[in-house]
């Protein structure tokens, strides 16, 4: 079993301090995304990774960064420079030669 | 990725047929037609996806008129569970669409007793 695993859940951070939530995944897709979904929004790109050690950003990446040192694993961390961290947050895979994206449960990060 | 339209929210009742259509007018010959769901505070969930042809799986089936211009989502027989934000997504295909999903509004599915 697994699949795509987000640890926490649920996740409480004081204000300037950076956090670094975790994306597992055990399907070997090759690539990996993180998304952010605020309150009645749509999903937000904020990186993704099609390979290992190589990643793009997407359209809300500042305030954030990643790395891709295993295939397995795309760890998000929110640094204090980003100024509305909390959110829903959402890692996806993908398998190389297909379109179809799959997500993660989701952690939930309040700043206080 | 061509805009898709639904509508904001429907309802169906426990064992009914659920049908949720969606209008995607300007999709190219290379766009597929995505479904995912979303049940409150989880992540969003794939369910089925085509080009062209009728698509059946375990989940649902799509229906894609000949012109493809708008598709319908079946969910045969509804229970409480399937209660959820469903979405409708157009994604070029070929296996090389690499990038975001783009989510719109959806439509909020609500099965009831």
């Amino acid at each position: 079993d697994g699949g795509i695993t987000q640890s926490p859940k649920y996740l409480f951070r004081k204000e300037g301090q950076n956090v670094t939530l975790s994306c597992e995944q055990n399907l070997n897709h090759d690539a990996m995304y993180w998304y952010r979904q605020d309150p009645g929004q749509g999903l937000r790109l904020i990186y993704y990774s099609q390979i290992v050690n190589d990643f793009q950003k997407g359209d809300i990446a500042e305030g954030y960064s990643v790395s891709r040192e295993k295939k397995e694993s795309f760890p998000l961390t929110v640094t204090s420079a980003q100024k509305n961290p909390t959110a829903f947050y959402l890692c996806a895979t993908q398998q190389g030669g297909t379109d179809t994206q799959y997500f993660g449960p989701g952690t939930r990060l309040t700043v206080l | 990725d061509a805009k898709t339209t639904q509508p904001t929210s429907m309802d169906c009742a426990e064992g009914r047929a659920a049908n949720l259509p969606c209008n995607h007018s300007t999709i190219s010959g290379n766009e597929y037609v995505y479904w995912y769901r979303q049940i409150h505070s989880q992540g969003p969930q794939y369910i089925i996806h085509g080009l062209k042809n009728n698509e059946t799986n375990e989940m649902a089936s799509l229906i894609i008129t000949e012109d493809r211009k708008s598709s319908t989502l079946i969910l045969p027989h509804a229970t409480l569970r399937d209660t959820a934000v469903y979405y409708c997504i157009v994604r070029a295909g070929g296996g090389t669409s690499y990038g975001k999903l783009t989510f719109g509004q959806g439509t909020i599915l609500t099965v009831h007793p």
